[in-house]
Parts: C-alpha cells; structure tokens; sequence
C-alpha cells in the first residue's frame, strides 16, 4: 500500500527541541521530493520545509528557517524533520507529503502528527 | 511569505455551483502555472483536488476545476454534494517553497 506514516508525537517545552519522522512505503522513495506541512490547531495550512529525492537543496519557510532542518534516509525510506528552540506557535498537526508525480503539488499526505509546545 | 487570501466561507445548495477564489502576488500566484487545491474534511489529512492550476488528478471527479487570471486562482464546484461540505486551500509554488491560502470552509445547504 501507498502511504505516508508519520511519529514522534510529543509534548515539548519551549526552547527544547524534537525529532519527527516518515516512514515511506509502497513506492520508489527515492526518486521523490518531500515536503513537511503544518496546520496549528483551528487554523490552515503551512509550508514548512522541502527536500529533493537525494537530499539536496533543503528548502524552509522563513518562520522556521534555522531553527528546523529537514533530511531523508533513502536506506530506511524516511524522512525526518529536526525541531529546535521550539516555539508556542509551532504547535501544531505536523504532515508529511510527496511531492506529485509532475511535480509542484502535494500528491500523497500521511495523517500527520502532533506537537504541542507549552510549558 | 503571506498567506494567500481566500473569501472565509462559501455556501450552496446541492446541484448549484460555487466558486472560491484564492488571490495571491505575481512571486507566486501570478509568476508560476502551479496553483494547487486541496480538500480537507474535519481530522483528515488534505487531499489535491487540482494541481497546475487546472489538472485533476485521477478519480477527482469532474466537478472540480480550476483557473487562473493573473494574480488570482479559482476553483469551481458545479453540481455541489453534500460530500464537498468541506475546508478547501489554495497554494501556490513561490520560488522554492510553496505558500498556502487561508482556507474556505464551503457549506452545502
């Protein structure tokens, strides 16, 4: 089965930090882009952080930019999205997501994972 | 980065159609054919409805589609459902990263 499985749910304290992960399956992992995808609790989507299929050219929405840093395992069909100085508004349901076959869109989604941030 | 501006709500009886628009700027809605849309029901992961602005992935029915006109997108339901009752976002390829719109909750009647 085609599918997206994200861990690492948790309640962290402001300032620490966090580890997610995705675990692929059903498809070559490797030849896709990734992305991460947040939406914080009654509010929308966000952008969080791409990667290409090899693990070149980490991408990150400028509201995490330096504080999180994205990589992949092709070897463990997973990616990983390492959170630091953690923030009250990065609570949210964080997802991960393929990128499409043709590219530029988000074709397959997992169910995602929460992180609450509070103290 | 700014979140792209969709109207808040939208509402329809079945059978009519509705259409929500996404307004963005030309370093992303505008500059870039790579609007998607995605429909998300309450604690479900988003689904693509529409990707390169117009294109319906297999098994989207084909009362979704989609447009674009300079800086705004739109996506059209005709023949609403009750199953489109839904939460629906924009996004939009921006120069190596991607931005969303703010999300328009559609009711069906």
């Amino acid at each position: 089965e085609v599918q997206l499985v994200e861990s690492g749910e948790g309640l962290v304290q402001p300032g620490g930090s966090l580890r997610l992960s995705c675990e692929a399956s059903g498809f070559i992992f490797s030849t896709y882009p990734m992305h991460w995808v947040r939406q914080a609790p009654g509010e929308g989507l966000e952008f969080v952080s791409s990667i290409l299929g090899d693990g070149s050219h980490p991408f990150y929405a400028d509201s995490v930019k330096g504080r999180f840093t994205i990589s992949r395992d092709n070897s463990k069909n997973t990616l990983y999205l390492q959170m630091g100085s953690l923030r009250p508004e990065d609570m949210a349901v964080y997802y991960c997501a393929r990128d499409g076959p043709t590219g530029w869109h988000f074709d397959l989604w997992g169910r995602g994972t929460l992180v609450t941030v509070s103290s | 980065q700014s979140a792209l501006t969709q109207p808040r709500s939208v509402s329809g009886s079945p059978g009519q159609s509705v259409t929500i628009s996404c307004t963005g700027a030309s370093s992303d809605v505008g500059g870039y054919n790579y609007v998607s849309w995605y429909q998300q029901h309450p604690g479900k992961a988003p689904k693509v409805m529409i990707y390169d602005v117009t294109k319906r992935p297999s098994g989207v029915p084909d009362r979704f589609s989609g447009s674009k006109s300079g800086n705004t997108a739109s996506l059209t339901i005709s023949g609403l459902q009750a199953e489109d009752e839904a939460d629906y976002y924009c996004c939009s390829y921006a120069g190596s990263v991607y931005v969303f719109g703010s999300g328009t909750k559609v009711t069906v009647l």
